[in-house]
């Protein structure tokens, strides 16, 4: 059974400064990789997705990486923001199409 | 147009009540999905339809019952439902369940925010 964790479960930093978000998940057999940002009450924005045959992938100030053998990805913040803050989801998709979620990582970025 | 529109926003409803969710998307995306999410944790996935038949039911309560009229509409019929029923009811689309590559991405909605009393 998949298994998707994610650390930290908090983050406070000042802005301007650059971040990793942690994500590790359990059964290497994804179909792919999905980075989603969370806004409180909010429903999800698809921020990048890593292909199971791709390394990483890149949209603006964002940058995730993607080593399946390891069980792991990470997603970079280049240059944070406050208006960055929200909860970050990271979530592996099988083959089937069910997207397993980490518990995410709720980041602060203050002014 | 990447969006996923989720009606009502806002529902209150008491246990002996019968309602009805309901996601719309335009995209031409043939799976669609249903989420659960309480207070603080993650989306739990309730229910998957592809081509407009049901793929995945996630062991889901009776009481909670989807359907998809159409490739562009899911509903979520709800009765008889318990105050743990409270939640962000969250509805998704992809392209397809498989396939695509580096597009297939799901898209969410805002959700709907239930409360059961």
């Amino acid at each position: 059974k998949q298994e998707v964790t994610q650390i930290p479960a908090a983050l406070s930093v000042p802005e301007g400064e650059n971040l990793v978000l942690n994500c590790s998940f359990t059964d290497s057999a994804i179909y792919n990789l999905q980075w989603f940002r969370q806004d409180p009450g909010k429903g999800l924005t698809s921020l990048l997705l890593i292909q199971s045959s791709q390394r990483e992938q890149t949209s603006g100030r964002l940058n995730a990486s993607l080593d399946k053998s390891s069980g792991r990805s990470t997603l970079y913040i280049a240059a944070s923001q406050p208006g960055d803050s929200a909860t970050y989801l990271c979530a592996a998709r099988s083959n089937t199409g069910k997207l397993i979620f980490g518990q995410g990582t709720t980041l602060q970025v203050k002014p | 147009d990447t969006e996923v529109t989720q009606t009502p926003k806002h529902l209150v409803m008491g246990m002996t009540n019968k309602k009805s969710l309901k996601c719309e998307q335009h995209m031409g995306h043939r799976a669609m999905y249903w989420y659960k999410q309480k207070a603080k944790k993650p989306p739990e996935l309730m229910f998957v339809y592809s081509y407009e038949k049901l793929s995945i039911n996630e062991s889901v309560p009776s009481r909670f019952s989807p359907e998809c009229p159409n490739s562009s509409l899911l509903n979520l019929h709800l009765h008889a439902l318990q105050p743990e029923d409270s939640a962000l009811y969250l509805c998704a689309s992809s392209p397809g369940l498989a396939g695509g590559g580096a597009k297939n991405i799901q898209y969410f909605g805002a959700g709907t925010r239930l409360s059961v009393l």
